[in-house]
């Protein structure tokens, strides 16, 4: 069954600004992370937040985890043409990863 | 590159024909698992397989049958698919489960 959902569906956004991508979960996690695909590509990991972890930081990425409200948040900041890509959340859940449907992000220049 | 290989990464077959994917990782990754990704859809995990045993079948219908002969070779063998079957197979491997997952480019199907 789908463990996160990611909000919103799309976003554009132009060069420079942040985007700020959400994501929801339903169940109790071991870990949550952030994984970027390319158009009909494979996935590539990003971060990675744990449980007990609150925030977490790489490069221009910030990653929120609040598991009080069970969700999560991704911020790119000053945005560039590479980062346009579908975005995933990915919650581990008794040791599998179960994935959303994704946010894709679109940077306009 | 990922140090994830999969092949091919195109595939076209018929309802009748037999075919298998291959997925290869030589990161020394212990779990290595399929997902199923369509449009609109989120990633479907299919197989885990952890230290060449498979710990999750995620009530995946039995015309998927995968193998896992040693820790770096993963297949996926398909018979008598359906055209809703058609969607891109990524394989993928972490150190262990559930943590990090590095994955492969993905191979397109499409059943006809």
């Amino acid at each position: 069954s789908q463990q996160g959902e990611e909000d919103p569906q799309a976003l554009s956004i132009q060069e420079g600004e942040n985007a700020t991508m959400n994501c929801s979960y339903k169940t109790s996690i071991n870990n949550l992370q952030w994984y970027r695909q390319n158009s009909g590509r494979g996935l590539v990991h990003l971060i990675l937040i744990r449980s007990n972890e609150r925030e977490k930081h790489s490069g221009r990425l910030r990653v929120t985890l609040d598991t009080s409200k069970k969700s999560s948040s991704l911020l790119i900041t000053a945005s560039r043409a590479a980062d346009t890509a579908s975005y995933f959340c990915a919650a581990r859940r008794d040791d599998k990863i179960i994935f959303g449907k994704g946010t894709r992000l679109h940077i306009l220049p | 590159e990922t140090g994830v290989t999969q092949t091919p990464r195109h595939l076209v077959m018929g309802m009748t024909n037999k075919k298998s994917l291959k997925c290869e990782q030589h990161l020394g990754h212990n779990a290595m698992y399929w997902y199923k990704q369509s449009a609109k859809k989120p990633l479907e995990l299919m197989f885990v397989y952890n230290f060449k045993e498979q710990t999750e079948n995620n009530s995946v219908p039995s015309r998927f049958s995968p193998e896992c002969p040693n820790s770096s070779h993963l297949f996926l063998h398909l018979h008598t698919l359906q055209p809703e079957d058609s969607a891109l197979y990524l394989c993928a491997s972490s150190q262990e489960e559930g943590i990090k997952a590095f994955f492969g480019q993905g191979t397109r199907l499409t059943v006809v």
